[in-house]
């Protein structure tokens, strides 16, 4: 089954914790992106990957890192968390980028508490 | 920069049909998506757009006009179960082919 796979489902850490979440695409697909979700303000882009070892900023990138050295995963990485990153985390994938129907695919989403 | 509106909330009755509209200003386009996510669930795609005119599938239709910014996605016969938001998103080559979201429209379902 084609999927986008996120884990954990569910976090809750302390400030200052080190933590990862862990996106995995089984569709072969170039473009991978990570997204959070708050209310009121819709999805926003945190950073995207045109392809493996390419990676750039979206438009709230400050307190994330991301590595993309397969082509398949695209770990999230918050090295040091604070509260304003409690929201509802979303890593999407598709395929290629220039024309045609490159539709989004969506892991389930990770809902991440920092307290 | 990128400005995607949609409106916030709509209500409507099962059965009937529903429009919700979105407008967009972006620096570029590479086409037009409208998804369905319910609460605390993933988005799904329902509709793509990159040409002038309208797309139909099923019960969802979706409309571009490029000249005007302008897209709206058709609910036909609505049933309770299309309770849910409703996100606009546009593709930008200008910022890396990113998908520029709206805040998205929550629609209600009434009997």
């Amino acid at each position: 089954e084609a999927q986008v796979t996120q884990n954990p489902r569910y976090l809750i850490t302390v400030t200052g914790k080190k933590l990862t979440v862990t996106c995995s695409q089984n569709m072969n697909h170039e473009y991978m992106s990570w997204y959070r979700q708050d209310p009121g303000l819709g999805l926003r882009q945190i950073y995207y990957s045109m392809n493996v070892e390419v990676t750039d900023k979206g438009d709230v990138p400050e307190g994330y890192k991301v590595s993309r050295k397969e082509k398949r995963n695209f770990p999230l990485i918050l090295e040091s968390p604070s509260p304003n990153q409690t929201s509802l985390y979303f890593c999407a994938s598709s395929y290629g980028f220039g024309g045609g129907n490159t539709e989004a695919f969506f892991g389930q989403g990770t809902r991440l508490t920092v307290v | 920069g990128q400005n995607i509106d949609q409106p916030t909330e709509m209500t409507a009755t099962e059965g009937a049909i529903v429009q919700i509209n979105c407008t967009y200003q972006t620096s570029g386009f590479n086409g037009l998506f409208w998804y369905q996510q319910h609460a605390g669930e993933a988005p799904t795609f329902l509709s793509y757009n990159v040409l002038d005119g309208l797309e139909e599938k099923g019960r969802f239709s979706s409309f571009l006009s490029r000249s005007k910014g302008y897209s709206y996605l058709l609910l036909k016969e609505l049933q309770m179960k299309d309770s849910a938001s409703y996100l606009c998103a546009v593709r930008d080559p200008d910022s890396g082919y990113a998908l520029n979201f709206g805040k998205g429209t929550s629609l209600l379902v009434t009997p």
